[in-house]
């Protein structure tokens, strides 16, 4: 079975300083990788995604992510945090039979 | 155009009692999840439907939980009786067929058992 981690529970940034959230992926083939955002008391939106092609992976508000197959890695990045980016962000991997595999969840704090 | 909908928002029940949730998905959307999302963890599969059809259940604890996908339209996913363990989001998400991996989610249903 597939699985995703999340390293880092909470990450607190200043607002204007650049982010990384961590996911590593264990899986055989080439996944699919999902970057999905959860703010309190919302549904899970989806961020950006990678199928294949160009590994580096444009998304909604400004994010995106990096496939990197060597290290089994899809982090997200985003140059500039603003205040309404404080979230719970979870990285997933796509399973045979449209199902999702979630890693934990990474809680994001934005400090003015 | 309406996302996925789901009642009730909250829900809180003793242990022991019966509990059952709706979702409504988008139109069109012919693939239908139940997600349980324990408290800091990510969301798990319980069930999905694809139309009335219920083509992935492994997960779903079978001697309590159960659910229903009448018309292939709107589910029901039902808890009885509920332990404190159940506590818990529910998170209920559709697909469209041209998008596999294409989810919605709704905003979720926040169950407390006490």
């Amino acid at each position: 079975a597939q699985s995703v981690t999340q390293p880092d529970i909470h990450i607190t940034v200043s607002e204007g300083a650049s982010l990384e959230l961590r996911c590593n992926y264990s899986y055989g083939a080439t996944p699919y990788l999902f970057w999905y955002v959860q703010s309190p008391g919302q549904g899970l939106q989806l961020l950006l995604k990678y199928f294949s092609g160009d590994t580096l992976v444009q998304g909604i508000k400004g994010f995106e992510a990096e496939f990197k197959r060597s290290q089994s890695s899809f982090n997200l990045r985003k140059p500039s945090v603003h205040w309404s980016d404080a979230a719970e962000y979870f990285c997933a991997v796509g399973e045979d039979g449209n199902k999702l595999v979630f890693g934990a969840g990474t809680i994001l704090r934005v400090k003015s | 155009e309406a996302g996925v909908v789901q009642s009730p928002r909250y829900k809180i029940i003793e242990k022991k009692q019966p509990v059952a949730f709706w979702c409504n998905p988008i139109s069109g959307h012919n693939t239908l999840y139940w997600y349980r999302q324990n408290l800091g963890q990510g969301p798990e599969l319980l069930i999905r439907y694809e139309n009335e059809e219920a083509v992935d259940d492994s997960q779903l604890p079978k001697d309590r939980f159960s659910a229903e996908r009448l018309k292939g339209v709107d589910s029901t996913l039902k808890i009885q009786p509920a332990e404190l363990g159940d506590s818990a989001v529910y998170l209920c998400a559709s697909s469209p067929p041209w998008d596999r991996y294409g989810y919605t989610f709704g905003s979720g249903t926040r169950l407390t058992v006490v």
